[in-house]
């Protein structure tokens, strides 16, 4: 089982959908968790950290399920700027202390 | 903060030429981390710094590569010769290490490799 699956996609959704990602990991001793978003040709950039009580900014919903090990996150009313690739990345609590990123999840918001 | 800072952007050099990507962290992190993402494989690291110590280099694919932290502010990764199948982009990223684990990474825009 790899560390850190996403469905690669590609969601294909209206503008004003809602679209939901989950992102399975594999290691029980994972301490925080992001969500990144990369655009075409561009960096990974931080979208939102994933806490545990769950949290939201905007449009976008981010929750963490420990027991069942998976985070997810929600982009409600989607606009066509929302279009990139979603990566998730979960960080461990001691060891190699090394992020590890998902493949990311592909969405396209068309008119 | 000017964020990390990578250079070249792009670079296009010949098989068997030594390439040198360069990168500034952002002031106060303490790791340091060289990504190499294609289509094929997606983000894989190559390696991380922490206090400018290469910890893990087991991504690093073969003794074609090679990274450096000479100080908390610079780092190089050297590619010796090149090859064709180096063709990718290279990232940096930097966070913070406190306690148990790293805060959120930060990439730099990249340098985009084509090895002809």
């Amino acid at each position: 089982r790899k560390e850190v699956e996403q469905d690669p996609g590609p969601f294909n959704v209206p503008e004003g959908a809602t679209v939901a990602f989950n992102c399975t990991y594999s290691n029980s001793a994972s301490q925080s968790f992001f969500w990144y978003r990369q655009d075409c040709r561009k960096e990974p950039k931080l979208l939102m950290s994933v806490y545990s009580s769950g949290n939201e900014d905007g449009r976008f919903t981010a929750q963490l399920n420990r027991a069942s090990q998976y985070i997810s996150l929600l982009i409600r009313d989607s606009k066509l700027s929302d279009s990139a690739t979603y990566l998730c990345v979960v960080n461990p609590r001691g060891g190699s202390y090394i992020p590890t990123f998902g493949r990311g999840t592909s969405l396209i918001v068309h008119p | 903060d000017a964020g990390v800072i990578q250079s070249p952007r792009h670079e296009v050099t010949e098989m068997g030429q030594e390439v040198t990507l360069r990168c500034k962290p952002i002031s106060g992190h303490n790791s340091l981390f060289w990504y190499r993402q294609t289509m094929m494989r997606g983000l894989e690291l190559l390696i991380y710094f922490n206090n400018n110590v290469p910890i893990d280099d087991s991504g690093m694919p073969e003794d074609r590569f090679s990274a450096k932290m000479p100080n908390a502010s610079f780092s190089t990764l050297k590619i010796q010769p090149s090859e064709p199948r180096d063709s990718a982009v290279y990232f940096c990223a930097s966070s913070l290490r406190q306690g148990l684990g790293n805060t959120e990474a930060f990439f730099g825009q990249g340098t985009r490799l084509t090895v002809v």
